[in-house]
C-alpha cells in the first residue's frame, strides 16, 4: 500500500460547481499535511497547509480526519483556472524523507 | 525575488554523457532537494540537503551524485546518463526539512 494514496481522476466539472478531493495516508504517526497544486508541465506550488481543525482560504477549504487517517480539499464555485493536478503531501515524523508526495487528482472544470 | 532556479531548463542526452543540472534559491533556505517526476510515479526524492555541508540519499539515488555547494547551490550530476533517467527533474528548498518546499520550475531531460 502507498503511503500516500489519490484518486487520479480526472475529475471534469462545470464552471461554479463544487468538487472535493480526497487524500488517504497509512502513518498514523504523521503530523503535518498541506496540500499542492500542479499546473501541466509546471512546478507543483503550495495551496495550502491543513490544519488538525480545517482551515479555509477563499474558495479552498481543507479538512483531517485522523480517525479515518484522510485529508481533503473542498473547492466551492469552480473556475476554469483551477484546472490542474492536486498534489496531497504528508510529513512524515522519521526517516529520511520526512515528506511524501501523492501523484495527484487532476481537476478539469469546463465552460 | 527568483525564488529558486534551475538550469538548464531542457536538455537532450545520448546515453553515456555525462551533465550537471544546477539549482540555486535566494530565499535563505537551509534545505534543498532533487526530485525526478515521472507519469504516474509522483514525485520521487532522489537526493536532499538537510542544511549546507550534507547530503544523504532520497528514495532513488542510482545513477546520481549531489554537491551543496554552498547554503544557495545544489547541483545534480548524471556520470553516466541512461534511457531510464529520462524524466522531469525538479528542484526544491525549505527552510527546514519539515516545512513546504518551494520548486523550481523544472529540468526535462531525456536520453537517446
Amino acid at each position: 500500500r502507498k503511503e500516500v494514496e489519490q484518486d487520479p481522476g480526472p475529475f471534469n466539472v462545470p464552471e461554479g460547481a463544487t468538487v472535493a478531493f480526497n487524500c488517504t495516508y497509512s502513518n498514523s504517526a504523521s503530523q503535518s499535511f498541506f496540500w499542492y497544486r500542479q499546473d501541466c508541465r509546471k512546478e507543483p506550488k503550495l495551496l495550502m497547509s491543513v490544519y488538525s481543525s480545517g482551515n479555509e482560504d477563499g474558495r479552498f477549504t481543507a479538512q483531517l480526519n485522523r480517525a479515518s487517517q484522510y485529508i481533503s480539499l473542498l473547492i466551492r464555485d469552480s473556475k476554469l483556472s483551477d484546472s490542474a493536478t492536486y498534489l496531497c503531501v504528508v510529513r512524515r515524523n522519521t526517516g529520511f524523507q520526512k515528506l511524501v508526495f501523492g501523484t495527484g487528482t487532476r481537476l478539469l472544470v469546463s465552460p | 525575488n527568483a525564488g529558486v532556479t534551475q538550469t538548464p531548463k531542457f536538455q537532450v542526452l545520448k546515453t553515456g554523457q555525462s551533465m550537471t543540472l544546477q539549482c540555486a534559491q535566494d530565499m535563505n533556505h537551509n534545505s534543498m532537494y532533487w526530485y525526478r517526476q515521472d507519469p504516474g510515479m509522483g514525485l520521487r526524492l532522489i537526493y536532499y540537503s538537510a542544511s549546507e555541508g550534507t547530503t544523504d540519499k532520497g528514495e532513488v539515488p542510482n545513477g546520481y551524485n549531489v554537491s551543496r555547494l554552498n547554503k544557495r547551490e545544489f547541483s545534480l550530476r548524471l556520470e553516466s546518463a541512461a534511457p531510464s533517467q529520462t524524466s522531469v527533474y525538479f528542484c526544491a528548498s525549505s527552510e527546514a526539512r519539515d516545512q513546504p518546499q518551494h520548486f523550481g520550475d523544472g529540468t526535462r531531460l531525456s536520453i537517446l
